[in-house]
């Protein structure tokens, strides 16, 4: 079946600029994560999406960066005023219902921030 | 000091040689471990989840010692498909049920 889908592959955008990532989770999957992997790093925690709760929005670096998710299903991240610090590869994953911790990825996100 | 930490590596190895990576986490708390891999410029895949008891997947070992916070990866008889970025992921649970932390990665090259 298809796997988490993501747009754009990549994004290329002016420092103060907002952008929007988009994220399409695997089908019946019920919990929706965002990570960001700058340039040789490991993997950030940024939200955390699972069915009708609260997000966790405890990764989240500043009140730049938000998160939702509309109909349970199809996730944004959006970064408003953008900084260079911003560029990294913004991942999404999915997991099915009392699986949270087998994630599956999807292809991400590659943000320049000129 | 980082919540996960690994030797960044390089290792470089020739094919059929066996390699082993270690990873450190800081919250004694932690529940959950695993092994993620990732190829250049892809995104991670889980690998193997690591059991207290230590397990085993093909060509590939996990092993877990709470005492010592310490995760370990061994992969025997190298392949040129194995390289790749080896990411230790950690998992707090309870209200963090659900959000990986993953380490920076160690890198592996095999070599013909």
């Amino acid at each position: 079946g298809a796997g988490v889908s993501q747009s754009p592959s990549n994004k290329v955008t002016e420092k103060g600029k907002d952008v929007e990532l988009r994220c399409d989770p695997i089908s019946g999957h019920t919990a929706l994560y965002w990570y960001r992997q700058r340039l040789g790093q490991g993997l950030e925690f940024l939200i955390y999406f699972q069915g009708n709760s609260a997000p966790d929005k405890s990764g989240l670096p500043s009140d730049r960066f938000s998160a939702e998710r509309t109909g349970g299903s199809v996730s944004t991240l959006t970064i408003q005023r953008t900084q260079q610090e911003d560029s990294a590869v913004y991942l999404c994953a999915s997991s099915s219902p009392g699986l949270a911790l087998s994630q599956y990825f999807g292809p991400g996100t590659r943000l320049l921030v000129l | 000091r980082k919540e996960v930490e690994q030797d960044p590596g390089p290792f470089n190895v020739p094919e059929g040689a066996t390699v082993a990576f270690n990873c450190t986490y800081s919250n004694s708390a932690s529940q959950s471990f695993f092994w993620y891999r990732q190829d250049c410029r892809k995104e991670p895949k889980l690998l193997m989840s690591v059991y207290s008891s230590g397990n085993e997947d093909g060509r590939f070992t996990a092993q877990l010692n709470r005492a010592s916070q310490y995760i370990s990866l061994l992969i025997r008889d190298s392949k040129l498909s194995d390289s790749a970025t080896y990411l230790c992921v950690v998992n707090h649970g309870g209200t963090s049920y659900g959000k990986l932390t993953f380490g920076q990665g160690t890198i592996l090259t095999v070599h013909p």
